[in-house]
């Protein structure tokens, strides 16, 4: 079993719809991060949170440190949004990442 | 700094050759990662500097594979005799001394092919 699991796998939605992406994890961490992935290999980082919520623009993230839980959630989404999304946790003294494979997201006009 | 650069963007190599790829990361960034990316899947850890320490190594990392950090700033990573496996994204990230307060920058990495 991975240390990071991400759902769903692939994701389509409309344009203007509500997103959720979801990660669960089964370690210690000392952060937790979502990523964004588009084709061609460039990340960028969205949030490194530690607990409760944070939020920029249309992008929600939240965490429960008791139960291991993270979501990313993306309000009226566009297609501009269509990216791989990676939740990557944070661990150990030299603050490695242990990624989740990601959740490739289309969304369409 | 305009962030984390890698060279080469590309590299196409035959089977048993040497390539070395290099990763200049933000300069006030003492802390430097190397992650590997197959198709599909997330990154993986390689290794991680701190300054010019090489602290931590990942089992990933075969004897094939070394990686330096000179003087703290620039890094290299080396993989000798490369073998078709070995294709890849190899991805740099720096990150500040207060890690804690500041999350990571990617570079755009340098994608391996090995025929």
């Amino acid at each position: 079993k991975n240390e990071v699991e991400q759902s769903p796998q692939n994701l389509t939605a409309q344009e203007g719809e509500f997103i959720t992406i979801n990660c669960s994890y089964s370690v210690g961490i000392s952060a937790l991060h979502w990523l964004q992935q588009h084709p061609g290999g460039g990340i960028v980082s969205l949030f490194m949170l530690s607990s409760g919520k944070k939020k920029h623009g249309r992008l929600i993230a939240t965490i429960n440190i008791q139960e291991k839980h993270s979501s990313l959630h993306i309000t009226a989404s566009h297609p501009r949004d269509s990216a791989v999304y990676i939740c990557a946790v944070q661990r150990g003294a030299t603050n490695k990442l242990i990624f989740g494979t990601g959740t490739l997201l289309a969304v369409q006009p | 700094d305009t962030g984390v650069s890698q060279d080469p963007r590309h590299k196409i190599t035959k089977r048993g050759q040497n390539v070395t790829f290099r990763c200049d990361p933000i300069s006030e960034h003492n802390r430097l990662y190397w992650y590997r990316q197959t198709l599909g899947q997330g990154p993986e850890f390689l290794t991680y500097f701190q300054n010019e320490a090489q602290l931590e190594k990942s089992r990933l990392l075969s004897d094939r594979f070394s990686a330096e950090r000179p003087k703290g700033s620039f890094s290299t990573l080396e993989i000798q005799r490369t073998e078709q496996g070995d294709s890849a994204m190899y991805l740099c990230a720096s990150s500040h001394p207060e890690a804690a307060n500041y999350g990571y920058t990617f570079g755009s990495g340098t994608r391996l092919t090995v025929v």
